[in-house]
């Protein structure tokens, strides 16, 4: 089955600095890669997702990055605020017609310092 | 539109008790799943659901139940509970289009 590894487990920044999460992936099949938020005793929230026929999609402040050959995808996060604090899981899992799941990350806590 | 609602928010079993978490989207979503979230762990999958009538195992199946005879409804069932299932629950659904929306969790105590 798919294995997603995530890192850092912890990142820590300045407010305004960028943060960088990295996760790679193990099955080809892979095609959907979705970012989560979750801030402590909250659900976990959809903030991006790139499909596999992507290689980089932007949000205002946030972006993420896929490479297929290298299996590898990540988040990026510019002039981070302290609302920008929480735990983020990758996940990685094949989305179309009658099988879909996902594989999530150990997830990266970060904190962004006043 | 309540998105994905989960019942009960806490519940403390005692070993060996069997309970059903219950799991209700009102979204028309055909993918449906079962997570939980230990610390240190992530999410790691329990049960999903393609569509109605279509269930299949994840990562961690074993002491859990699940059925779908409906596309809204997607209960979970400890069989008899054990202290190692003490954890957070998560159901989420989705469309094809992907991107699982999370209900809010269920803390589930066993002690």
């Amino acid at each position: 089955g798919e294995n997603v590894e995530q890192h850092p487990s912890t990142l820590s920044v300045q407010e305004g600095d960028s943060a960088v999460i990295k996760c790679t992936y193990s099955d080809s099949a892979s095609n959907y890669f979705p970012w989560y938020k979750q801030e402590l005793g909250k659900r976990p929230q959809l903030i991006i997702d790139i499909r596999s026929n992507v290689g980089e999609k932007k949000d205002q402040r946030i972006a993420v990055t896929l490479n297929k050959t290298a299996k590898h995808f990540s988040l990026h996060i510019t002039e981070t605020q302290p609302e920008d604090s929480a735990v983020y899981f990758c996940a990685a899992g094949y989305s179309g017609g009658s099988n879909y799941k996902l594989t999530f990350g150990k997830g990266t806590l970060l904190t962004v310092n006043p | 539109n309540a998105g994905v609602t989960q019942t009960p928010k806490f519940q403390v079993l005692k070993t060996g008790q069997s309970m059903t978490l219950q799991c209700a989207q009102d979204m028309n979503h055909e993918y449906m799943s079962w997570y939980r979230q230990d610390p240190g762990m992530g999410l790691r999958l329990i049960h999903y659901s393609v569509g109605a009538g279509i269930t299949d195992q994840g990562e961690v199946p074993n002491g859990y139940n699940v059925s779908r005879s409906t596309t809204e409804d997607f209960p979970l069932r400890l069989l008899s509970a054990a202290p190692s299932q003490t954890s957070v629950y998560f159901c989420a659904s989705s469309s094809r289009q992907g991107g699982y929306t999370f209900g809010s969790g269920t803390r589930l105590t066993v002690v």
